[in-house]
């Protein structure tokens, strides 16, 4: 079975652009999350989606971020325009439905803002 | 306060025993948890342990819980090179999202 698979790894971008994350959770998975994990932290939760609903998006900084999961599979997390403090690896997680006792991670995309 | 708290590294020697200890905040998750990260990787789940429970054992590892004082631990017998890692505990919140500690390097020498 596959497992939550993210793209791109890496990106370095310039400050005051966008840029865009891709997540694929497991098959079947109806919960997803997207995570933000600054250099010596934990993860944050950014937003989470049961099917194609953000059903928790209050720590998503809606001013330059957005984020999508039109049918309930995949999603898509933009940030727009980048800042210098953006850069840190942003990760998604799925659940096989809400409130399921385990979470699994994609390796995550580093995203360095120069 | 709002964090999970962690000691930020640990150090032992291979066949040692590791303890990380975890002090977390709400009184009412339902569950504690304990994910691995190795370097480049993404979070694996190691083992968690529902609130009602004092012990968990899962071969090398023992999970301690106290309530009360909002406490757990993670003990690995038998500390393999391979385990350096670093360990983040967890606490569930309203049953649908986690809070994460700062996380606990651990390094095991040869």
């Amino acid at each position: 079975e596959a497992g939550v698979v993210q793209s791109p790894r890496y990106k370095i971008i310039e400050k005051k652009q966008p840029v865009a994350f891709w997540c694929n959770p497991i098959s079947g998975h109806n919960t997803l999350y997207w995570y933000r994990q600054n250099l010596g932290q934990g993860p944050e939760l950014l937003i989470r989606y049961e099917n194609e609903e953000a059903v928790d998006d209050s720590q998503l900084p809606k001013d330059r971020f957005s984020a999508e999961r039109l049918k309930g599979v995949d999603s898509t997390l933009k940030i727009q325009p980048a800042e210098l403090g953006d850069s840190a690896v942003y990760l998604c997680a799925s659940n096989p439905w809400e409130g399921a006792t385990e979470a699994f991670f994609g390796q995550g995309t580093r995203l360095t803002v120069v | 306060g709002e964090d999970v708290e962690q000691s930020l590294f640990l150090s032992v020697r291979e066949g040692d025993s590791s303890v990380i200890n975890c002090t977390y905040t709400d009184s009412s998750s339902t569950y504690l948890y304990w994910y691995k990260q190795e370097p480049g990787a993404g979070l694996q789940l190691l083992t968690y342990i529902f609130s009602n429970m004092d012990m968990k054992q899962d071969q090398r590892l023992t999970v301690l819980l106290n309530k009360k004082d909002k406490h757990l631990s993670l003990r690995i017998a038998d500390t393999q090179t391979g385990d350096s890692a670093i360990y983040f505990c967890a606490e569930s919140i309203n049953n649908n999202d986690m809070r994460f500690g700062a996380g606990t390097r651990l390094t095991v020498k040869p």
